[in-house]
């Protein structure tokens, strides 16, 4: 059974930094690209960052480059998201997902979701 | 970015009611993708590559579509489908969302 763990959220000031992670479990983590999809309160949902099967190429979208980085560790089956310079727009539930391609590509597992909150 | 604009954004329908979600792009996509979420859950993969089910989807569920305009259909409306469903372009960068379509119980 596919699992998806994600940890590492909370309370942070606008400004600071928070790293999340994803425990990956049930699949083979390194044959998956994998992705961060967040949710803000009440809101729908957003694309936020996508890494390669070895790391070695990433994608954000705009309102995140040059403030978060996507990274994974292959031998652990984990998923990483670096959040810098936070602000309140970024408060939402962030999601750790799986990325498979049939006819496109497409989120097919998703964890339980993470929230972040930016506040002073 | 591609937009993408759901319609109706919250639609009420009775148990047996034939019901149908639209998407529409603002550029053309190849393909199309639809989740399904429930209040307090995470969304779940519903139908993807336009009109394939992912696993466990129940067969009154189809897609359909194609450039700009994409279609989610419940042939028969069960108490099981209330959730609010969003659609997902795949192939564009950024990959968007539209803004969902909460589907109730009439």
């Amino acid at each position: 059974e596919v699992q998806l763990v994600e940890s590492g959220g909370g309370l942070v000031q606008p400004g600071r930094s928070l790293k999340l992670s994803c425990a990956a479990s049930g699949f083979t983590f390194s044959d998956y690209y994998m992705a961060w999809v967040r949710q803000a309160p009440t809101k729908g949902l957003e694309w936020v960052a996508s890494i390669s099967y070895d790391g070695g190429s990433t994608y954000y979208r705009d309102s995140v480059k040059g403030r978060f980085t996507i990274s994974r560790d292959n031998a652990k089956s984990s998923l990483y998201l670096q959040m810098d310079s936070l602000r309140s727009e970024d408060t939402a539930t962030y999601y750790c997902t799986t990325v498979s391609w049939e006819l496109g590509d497409y989120f097919d597992y998703w964890g339980q979701g993470v929230m972040v909150t930016v506040s002073s | 970015d591609i937009v993408l604009t759901q319609s109706p954004t919250t639609m009420a329908a009775s148990p047996g009611e034939k019901v149908t979600l639209t998407c529409r792009a603002s550029s053309s996509v190849s393909y199309m993708n639809w989740y399904q979420q429930k209040p307090g859950a995470s969304p779940k993969l519903w139908i993807y590559g336009t009109s394939k089910l992912a696993s466990g989807v129940p067969n009154r569920f189809s897609g359909s579509g194609s450039g700009t305009s994409y279609s989610l259909i419940i042939s028969s409306m069960e108490t099981e489908d209330i959730a609010t469903y969003y659609c997902q372009q795949c192939c564009s960068t950024p990959r968007t969302f539209g803004g969902g379509t909460k589907l109730e119980l009439k």
